[in-house]
């Protein structure tokens, strides 16, 4: 029972362009959601989040967008830059999870110049 | 220089036998998380800790077993009951135990068993 997908394995973009990344989740007590960014052979580090109590959050060149009704949420990278190419997971919890994470598969981004 | 360690950064073992993979952790954080990482999956859960001498079995514990005796301190085993224990494993840690925060994460250690 995968409870936050990530549909796209992987998604190609030009550099200087939008990248858009894409998850859904599927437990209604998830309330708060993570991306974390990874490169190989690396542990994943924290890129940004937000809480169910806000529909978008913002940190320089990545907004989060929650869509509550949807259960979705998305990763907007503008403008994409090459060092940005990388595995990126989303993240979710609720209160009944404590501090567990639940992660989706990943999508391979890959930025070119 | 504060951080999460993990060693070896490569392992290898031949089938059969157990094999711990190191985890510490000098942020003074109270949780801490044992992941496997896939080709083309996600980053799965195998056991996790939220206080000393106290640990939960996560979503995929079987084949694995843990122990937390010091706070810096959380020891995974890969035993020979686990059928496939090649992958990449993660250790991560969040300062609580009970809300959601974020994790942060280990450089990981690349287990191959032969």
């Amino acid at each position: 029972d995968q409870q936050v997908k990530q549909n796209s394995p992987s998604l190609s973009v030009q550099e200087g362009r939008i990248s858009i990344l894409n998850c859904d989740y599927t437990n209604s007590m998830f309330d708060y959601f993570l991306w974390y960014k990874k490169y190989p052979a690396e542990g994943p580090t924290f890129l940004i989040s937000i809480s169910s109590i806000k529909d978008k959050n913002e940190d320089g060149r990545f907004t989060v967008f929650l869509n509550k009704s949807a259960k979705h949420l998305s990763l907007h990278i503008v403008p994409s830059q090459p060092g940005d190419s990388a595995v990126y997971f989303c993240a979710a919890t609720g209160e009944t999870s404590g501090s567990r994470l639940t992660f989706g598969e990943g999508t391979q981004l890959t930025v070119n110049p | 220089d504060g951080g999460i360690t993990q060693s070896p950064k490569y392992l290898f073992r031949k089938e059969g036998q157990n094999v711990t993979l190191s985890c510490e952790q000098n942020l003074n954080h109270d949780a801490m998380y044992w992941y496997r990482q896939d080709p083309g999956q996600g980053l799965r859960l195998i056991y996790y800790s939220q206080i000393v001498n106290d640990f939960q079995k996560g979503d995929i514990a079987e084949g694995y077993s843990v122990s937390r005796e010091k706070k810096e301190s959380f020891p995974l085993t890969v035993t020979s009951a686990q059928k496939n224990p090649t992958a990449f494993y993660l250790c991560a840690t969040s300062r609580s135990a009970r809300e959601a925060d974020e994790q942060y994460f280990g450089p990981g250690t690349r287990l191959t068993v032969t």
